[in-house]
């Protein structure tokens, strides 16, 4: 089936530590999202890529990082610079402007 | 940065009861989505709706892209349709930038 396969679902780390969060796409889509949502709130843009190789902060861009090697690809470094990364975090994507967004299931990411 | 306001934040309705969401936004717009997030996180596409009118079911959707704003309605609601309803607004530096959402608890 296509769609948009988040991985781990759920990610306890130490405070301190470095976690990439993986998002893969099979639906050939150019445009992909990052989005973080804390309890009760909405989803806020961390970072975004409309094509391989290129990508723009989003609104909260500071102790995070990406990468977009491959057009199904776009994972996400929560790095230890992130003030408090415990949080859901969703990927998404989309053909290009102007069409629907999907997304994945998103991944639990607890620091303690 | 474009600024997208829903309202109401939070509403509670028996069962049967109809609703109305609405999603404000301050600059022209490519696109704008309406989602359903699930207990689990999930979102669940709505509705892609720049423009115009469409329906679904008990759940349909207008977007006045001239005055911005685009309004949700859901009709005879039941104890599913509980969940966040979010207003998603794709802006001309293709950045999509998301409401804070309208919390609906559909009481039994």
């Amino acid at each position: 089936d296509g769609g948009i396969t988040q991985s781990p679902k759920y990610l306890f780390r130490k405070e301190g530590q470095n976690v990439t969060l993986s998002c893969e796409q099979n639906l050939n889509h150019d445009a992909m999202y990052w989005y973080r949502q804390d309890p009760g709130q909405g989803l806020r843009l961390i970072y975004y890529s409309q094509i391989v190789n290129d990508f723009q902060k989003g609104d909260i861009a500071e102790g995070y990082s990406v990468s977009r090697e491959k057009k199904e690809s776009f994972p996400l470094t929560v790095t230890s610079a992130q003030k408090n990364p415990t949080a859901f975090y969703l990927c998404a994507s989309t053909r290009g402007s102007g069409n629907t967004i999907y997304f994945g299931e998103g991944s639990w990411l607890t620091v303690v | 940065g474009i600024q997208v306001e829903q309202s109401p934040p939070d509403l509670i309705l028996q069962e049967g009861a109809n609703s109305t969401l609405r999603c404000n936004f301050s600059d022209s717009v490519n696109n704008l989505q309406w989602f359903h997030q699930n207990p689990w996180g999930q979102l669940i596409n709505l509705f892609y709706i720049p423009s115009g009118t469409k329906q679904n079911g008990r759940l349909s959707a207008t977007t006045v892209a001239t005055e911005r704003y685009s309004l949700l309605y859901i009709s005879s609601s039941q104890t599913t349709d509980s969940g966040v309803y979010f207003c998603a607004v794709e802006s001309r530096d293709d950045k999509i930038i998301f409401g804070k959402g309208t919390r609906l608890h559909i009481l039994p």
